[in-house]
């Protein structure tokens, strides 16, 4: 599977929007975006994924660049809960099974 | 209840002993997931199952082993656990296609 690059960190206060960038730079084309969180103590969470077009769903938004080489989580409003690592993976349709979860962003939401 | 059940939650192990930590989901899902997650390395795969006859080396299955006892049911064990085996274990649920994982909440596992 293509690698992605994250930021170590982000900061953001609560209530604001957070954009939450990811490079794949040597995505192909059946490539499928996967964001997945992990809240403190606990297991990864699934949080959205995408193909080529935007995403919405409750928790978030995914925007793609046109390209694909690059995307955006959005969290529209920010929570002291939205305090997590956040993960960019790639996965195939149909390909792998071996997901690469690199080391993610922590986002820290200051009060 | 979690969808995704991992017991025990956390565990103290001595060198040498084998050790199994368990796995139950409720999902009806046909694929099954171990993971390790180790500080500043992310999570790694260790095994996975598409059924209860179908099993797979993921990229870290040396010193584990596992079993799918029924769709529901993946142990991970540890036949002589080692010190470098200390970490955080994790059992995922997936559904077909382009699913996305479902995880439990892990099992903190010692080695002393």
């Amino acid at each position: 599977d293509a690698k992605t690059t994250q930021p170590n960190s982000m900061e953001s206060n609560e209530e604001e929007p957070v954009h939450l960038p990811c490079n794949h730079s040597t995505i192909s084309g059946t490539d499928y975006i996967h964001w997945y969180r992990q809240l403190p103590s606990q297991g990864p969470e699934y949080v959205i994924h995408g193909l080529t077009s935007n995403v919405n769903n409750r928790m978030a938004s995914l925007a793609i660049a046109e390209d694909r080489k690059s995307s955006t989580l959005i969290l529209h409003r920010a929570t002291l809960r939205d305090a997590a690592v956040y993960y960019c993976i790639l996965r195939a349709q149909g390909g792998s099974e071996k997901l690469v979860f690199g080391k993610g962003t922590k986002l820290t939401v200051n009060p | 209840d979690a969808d995704v059940t991992q017991t025990p939650r956390n565990r103290i192990t001595k060198t040498g002993k084998r050790i199994m930590l368990e796995c139950s989901q409720t999902k009806g899902h046909d694929r099954m997931y171990w993971y390790r997650q180790d500080p500043g390395l992310g999570l790694r795969l260790i095994y996975y199952s598409f059924d209860v006859k179908d099993i797979n080396k993921g990229e870290i299955s040396d010193g584990y082993s596992v079993s799918r006892q029924a769709q529901a049911k993946f142990s991970l064990s540890l036949e002589s656990a080692i010190p470098n085996q200390t970490a955080l274990y994790f059992c995922a649920t997936r559904g077909p296609g382009n699913s996305p994982l479902h995880f439990g909440n892990g099992t903190r596992l010692t080695v002393t």
